[in-house]
């Protein structure tokens, strides 16, 4: 079993809409969480952490569930700017960065 | 600029050549990571670094892969014996320690031909 899974999507939406993607990690350990975006043949980069009451950074909300080991990422209002790849991430054990597959995410217009 | 800066951006290289590909993390940056990715997959862990030493590095595939960072900083990634497998995008992150998030270089398109 993969050790982040996710959803490949791909998650086509229209401008405006709202679009929630889950996350699962397998290890109970696991210390921090993040999501981050990748543009198609770019690098990986920091969308947010993932704090156990919930965070929020403009349009984009991010949830943990310890609980359930299930990590979810909300976009309202989606632009077509945030067609991307989106990754789960989860740090265990101090030293590395697991990342999920990613789910795709197209906003037509 | 002041991100991780990855050379070179491409690399062609025949079966069984060997190959070195540099990484520059942020300065002060203590951690530094090694990630391969294969198209349509999320970036899988080879090694990681903590100063000069080789913290982790279970995910390095065989023996054919090898990294070092002897001054602490800059970091190189030696594959020996190359084969069609280990065409990836090859990605570099650093951070300011472990479990605080990480910054990607652009990475290092590697094709085996």
């Amino acid at each position: 079993r993969k050790e982040v899974e996710q959803d490949p999507g791909p998650f086509n939406v229209p401008e405006g809409a709202t679009v929630a993607f889950n996350c699962t990690y397998s290890n109970s350990a696991s210390q921090s969480f993040f999501w981050y975006r990748q543009d198609c043949r770019k690098e990986p980069k920091l969308l947010m952490s993932v704090y156990s009451s919930g965070n929020e950074d403009g349009r984009f909300t991010a949830q943990l569930n310890r609980a359930s080991q299930y990590i979810s990422l909300l976009i309202r209002d989606s632009k077509l700017s945030d067609s991307a790849t989106y990754l789960c991430v989860v740090n265990f054990n101090f030293n590395k960065f697991y990342f999920g597959s990613g789910t795709k995410l197209n906003v037509k217009p | 600029g002041a991100g991780v800066s990855q050379t070179p951006s491409n690399k062609v290289t025949e079966k069984g050549k060997y190959v070195e590909l540099r990484c520059d993390p942020i300065s002060g940056h203590t951690a530094l990571y090694w990630y391969r990715q294969s198209l349509g997959q999320g970036p899988e862990f080879l090694i990681y670094f903590q100063g000069t030493g080789a913290a982790d590095d279970s995910g390095l595939p065989n023996d054919r892969f090898f990294a070092v960072r002897p001054e602490g900083s800059v970091s190189t990634l030696k594959i020996q014996r190359t084969e069609r497998g280990d065409s990836a995008v090859y990605l570099c992150a650093s951070s300011l320690g472990a479990n605080t998030e990480a910054f990607f270089g652009q990475g290092t398109r590697l094709t085996v031909v």
